[in-house]
């Protein structure tokens, strides 16, 4: 079970939106920045957020991430049906010794 | 630009050991640390720990310390991940990911994946 909390799929019609929730608490996101990837099966995950809403060069202004408190959100809009993927949220976590964490992934299906 | 090449698939036996390889061209590989990240079959990301190619010093995730080692070769400018004691659940893909910056806690590049089985 992850510590950062993501519903396990949402979907959607093609140009519509979607929004992922991430939730954590103080010892991660809370104090920590959240970036978020895009996983086809079988390729190499893909940053699409950074920094809790900054976007790698590259990566289409559809894709907007938030955060507030402990918890951020992943927003799709426009979407597309190559969109459909795995995503996934992660931060550093303080505790245990510190480590990078991953939310447990939410599948995105366009319908 | 930016590529991750890592070694081909392997297959294991319970107990033994597997060393994955990830190549770095298209940058300084002294720059950035390389991260291992592995998802086993339906399971999502984890988080195995670090490597900085410059110091060779490492940082492990908790649950692995003990059966995990990070190298690096910079001659070659490539780091390796060894995973001791295998056992069935260690099967999954393993990836290689360059940090974004000093600070580790995201990726910006990642290697194809490579799939470590663990069978008897």
């Amino acid at each position: 079970q992850s510590v950062l909390t993501q519903p396990p799929s949402v979907s959607a019609a093609p140009g519509q939106k979607v929004s992922i929730s991430c939730s954590g608490s103080i010892s991660n996101i809370g104090n920590n920045y959240v970036s978020w990837y895009q996983h086809v099966p079988g390729t190499a995950p893909k940053l699409l957020i950074f920094d809790n809403r900054h976007r790698p060069s590259g990566i289409p202004d559809r894709f907007s991430g938030s955060k507030s408190g402990t918890s951020a959100t992943l927003v799709i809009t426009g979407l597309q049906t190559g969109d459909e993927a795995d995503y996934y949220c992660g931060t550093w976590d303080r505790s245990l010794s510190g480590a990078v964490i991953f939310g447990g992934g939410t599948k995105v299906t366009v319908l | 630009q930016v590529q991750l090449v890592q070694s081909g698939a392997e297959v294991k036996k319970p107990g033994a050991s597997v060393k994955v390889s990830c190549k770095a061209s298209g940058y300084t590989f002294t720059s950035y640390d390389i991260n291992w990240v592995r998802q086993a079959t339906g399971q999502g990301l984890e988080w195995m720990g670090w490597v900085n190619p410059t110091s060779g010093n490492t940082r492990y995730a908790q649950r692995f310390q003990g059966r995990v080692i990070m190298t690096r070769d910079t001659s070659i400018s490539t780091a390796y991940m060894e995973v001791s004691s295998l056992r069935s659940e260690d099967t999954a893909v393993y990836y290689c990911a360059r940090a974004r910056t000093a600070a580790n806690y995201d990726f910006d590049d990642w290697g194809q994946g490579t799939l470590v089985t663990v069978s008897s």
